[in-house]
């Protein structure tokens, strides 16, 4: 069954340095998202990609986060410097045409910021 | 706005229990409706979903039916097993987005 890739699984960082995830969606699935989920709550939606393009990123603190899925497959997400309220699981999910949210979510990177 | 509201958690069962988590929601339009379960240390997983009102989702022994009157969409299993303990969110699809909005989460432990 095709799945999500994402990495490293879990990341410690000192606050004000630099970190980085990476994601791989499944392959031919359009669009990318990237959430997060903060410890005892919901996922909450930082960036969406179409191919190469930004849909939204409305909820994406932009002077510290930043986004890029270069030639429309795989995904980075930056966080440059880290701050101590940033620790959470960083998600990703990509999905297909259709329009049915057939959304698969990868496994997350879980940060902590020390 | 666009938002879901979760019964608070957490909720502990013993095994063979009827279970319910609630789901409310608030939406512009025509939302499609979702529970996910996230298992410890793991991404989120499809359980259901319901795309239009009265539908009824179901899978692995869970249901939940899309009520536009009540803007509700509670989630039910008659007989719960040990192996169901994980946590549950409550979504709604904007329409037109693509764009998933999630409730708080709803922690279930199923005691043997």
């Amino acid at each position: 069954e095709a799945e999500v890739a994402q990495s490293p699984r879990y990341k410690i960082t000192e606050k004000s340095q630099a970190v980085a995830f990476w994601c791989d969606p499944i392959s031919g699935h359009a669009t990318l998202y990237w959430y997060r989920q903060i410890l005892g709550q919901g996922p909450e939606l930082l960036v969406q990609f179409q191919d190469e393009s930004v849909v939204d990123d409305s909820q994406l603190p932009k002077d510290r986060f930043s986004a890029e899925r270069l030639k429309g497959v795989d995904s980075t997400l930056k966080i440059q410097p880290a701050e101590l309220g940033d620790s959470a699981m960083y998600l990703c999910a990509s999905s297909g045409q259709g329009g049915d949210y057939g959304y698969t979510f990868g496994s997350g990177t879980r940060l902590t910021v020390v | 706005g666009n938002s879901v509201t979760q019964m608070e958690g957490p909720v502990t069962l013993s095994e063979e229990a009827f279970l319910t988590i609630n789901c409310t929601y608030t939406a512009t339009g025509y939302p499609s409706l979702f529970w996910y379960v996230q298992y410890p240390g793991e991404g989120l997983q499809l359980l259901l979903k319901a795309t239009k009102a009265d539908d009824k989702g179901s899978n692995k022994g869970f249901e939940a039916t899309y009520r536009k009157e009540t803007t509700s969409f509670h989630l039910e299993k008659g007989s719960v097993q040990v192996s169901d303990s994980a946590v549950y969110f409550c979504a709604l699809g904007i329409q037109g987005a693509q764009k998933l909005v999630f409730g708080q989460g709803t922690r279930l432990t199923i005691n043997p």
